[in-house]
């Protein structure tokens, strides 16, 4: 079955701090990942690819195909990094995105 | 670019009545528009995939007849809620597949009294 798993509800850290948030995944096939954003009151928006492998305000995140796990790393976090980010993956035959539960990243000064 | 609108933003409603929240793609054209549903603290719950100028599907356990999804044009799909009930409120969001990506709406906030 295709399922997306972040055990994390909620990770808080202090500024400077490095993080990392978990995501698992399930899919048969190959998987097309996402990290997703939402800072409070905005909308959903895209914060990183695994296809594109780029890196987006300071966040990367590898796929790991024998771990079947995409986590979202930063080295220094910034308070305003504070969100929920959802883990998504896509299918591709319906083009649906699968999303986590979602973790929400709190960042004291 | 690839700005996606929803309208109203915010709604509330009585028992028993019908609601219809729109979603249009601002600059682009979407063929394929898809419907969430988010609970306060919760994941994003997919309900439908609308298809223009087509029936929309409907994910396991969502009502058809409850949530009317009409794909009308390349810019605009319609997510009526008919006959409302308060377990109904909730955040409704819908997205706009373009280039094989998904943008967001800003989400429409349904309470029903």
């Amino acid at each position: 079955a295709q399922r997306v798993t972040q055990p994390e509800k909620l990770l808080s850290v202090f500024k400077g701090a490095p993080v990392e948030l978990k995501c698992n995944y399930s899919y048969s096939g190959s998987p097309e990942l996402f990290w997703y954003v939402q800072y409070s009151r905005q909308r959903l928006q895209l914060l990183l690819r695994h296809i594109s492998r780029e890196s987006i305000k300071g966040f990367t995140a590898d796929l790991n195909k024998g771990e079947t796990s995409f986590h979202l790393k930063k080295p220094f976090a910034q308070e305003e990094d504070s969100a929920m980010y959802y883990c998504a993956l896509r299918d591709y035959n319906t083009d649906k995105l699968i999303f986590g539960t979602g973790t929400r990243l709190q960042v004291f000064p | 670019g690839a700005v996606v609108s929803q309208h109203p933003s915010w709604v509330i409603c009585k028992s028993g009545t019908s609601v219809k929240i729109e979603c249009r793609s601002l600059d682009f054209q979407a063929t394929t528009m898809f419907w969430y549903r988010q609970f306060p603290k919760q994941s994003l719950m997919l309900m439908a995939t609308s298809n223009e100028g087509s029936k929309a599907t409907y994910e396991q356990g969502v009502e058809k007849d409850k949530f009317l999804i009409n794909h009308a044009s390349l810019t605009l799909s319609t997510l009526t809620v008919t006959s409302a009930h308060p377990e109904d409120s909730s955040f409704y969001i819908c997205s706009a597949s373009f280039v094989y990506e998904q943008y967001f709406g800003p989400g429409t906030r349904l309470t029903v009294t």
